[in-house]
């Protein structure tokens, strides 16, 4: 069965610094999102992008985020000046159309020190 | 606002007992609703979903029924198993511009089956 691959699993980053999580989608599908779920919390909504460009976004999506689909196949997540409130595990997750289910990534696990 | 209760956790049952988790949810029109289960040290896999009032979603022996009178979408399985050990997630989507429909979580529920 195809399946979202995030890469990396763990990225360990001082605060501060600039980090890229990576997403592989799923060959054909059009609708690509980001959720994080802080330690122990809800996994919240932060961004989903459709047709090269941001549907919608949350308030924890501020000027420090960003997304893009550089080459037409990674979906990327980057964070430019990283704060300890941004450790969290970082879900990917595509959809083919607006009605079918949104299939989720293994996560990656950002820990800013 | 869109929200998501779950009961909460952590729920410890023997091997072939009954379960439910309970949801209820306050959403503006009509969402979709889904259940999707956590496995340790996986991401989220969408375990059964409903779209409208009276619908019911099976999967692997779970069930759950849209009930929009109570506005809950309670989980429930007649005899789990130690392989059912994972966190449970109730969600919500509601279609939003561009017809990307983000989901709203709760705060999941962490089941543990012993043998």
């Amino acid at each position: 069965e195809p399946e979202v691959t995030q890469t990396p699993s763990h990225q360990v980053t001082q605060m501060g610094q600039e980090v890229i999580l990576r997403c592989v989608p799923i060959s054909n599908h059009l609708y690509f999102y980001w959720y994080r779920q802080i330690l122990g919390q809800k996994v919240e909504f932060l961004v989903s992008f459709y047709n090269n460009e941001i549907s919608e976004k949350s308030e924890i999506f501020d000027d420090q985020f960003s997304v893009e689909r550089p080459d037409g196949s990674n979906f990327t997540l980057k964070i430019r000046s990283t704060k300890l409130e941004d450790s969290a595990m970082y879900f990917c997750a595509t959809q083919g159309d607006s009605a079918g289910p949104q299939h989720f990534g293994d996560g990656t696990r950002l820990s800013i020190l | 606002g869109n929200s998501v209760t779950q009961m909460e956790g952590p729920v410890t049952l023997s091997e072939e007992a009954f379960l439910t988790i309970n949801c209820t949810y306050t959403a503006t029109g009509y969402p979709s609703l889904f259940w999707y289960v956590q496995y340790p040290g996986e991401g989220l896999q969408l375990l059964l979903k409903a779209t409208k009032a009276d619908d019911k979603g099976s999967n692997k022996g779970f069930e759950a029924t849209y009930r929009k009178e109570t506005t809950s979408f309670h989980l429930e399985k007649g005899s789990v198993q130690v392989s059912d050990s994972a966190v449970y997630f109730c969600a919500l989507t509601l279609s939003t511009q561009g017809g990307s429909e983000k989901l709203v979580f709760g705060k999941g529920t962490k089941l543990t089956v012993n043998p």
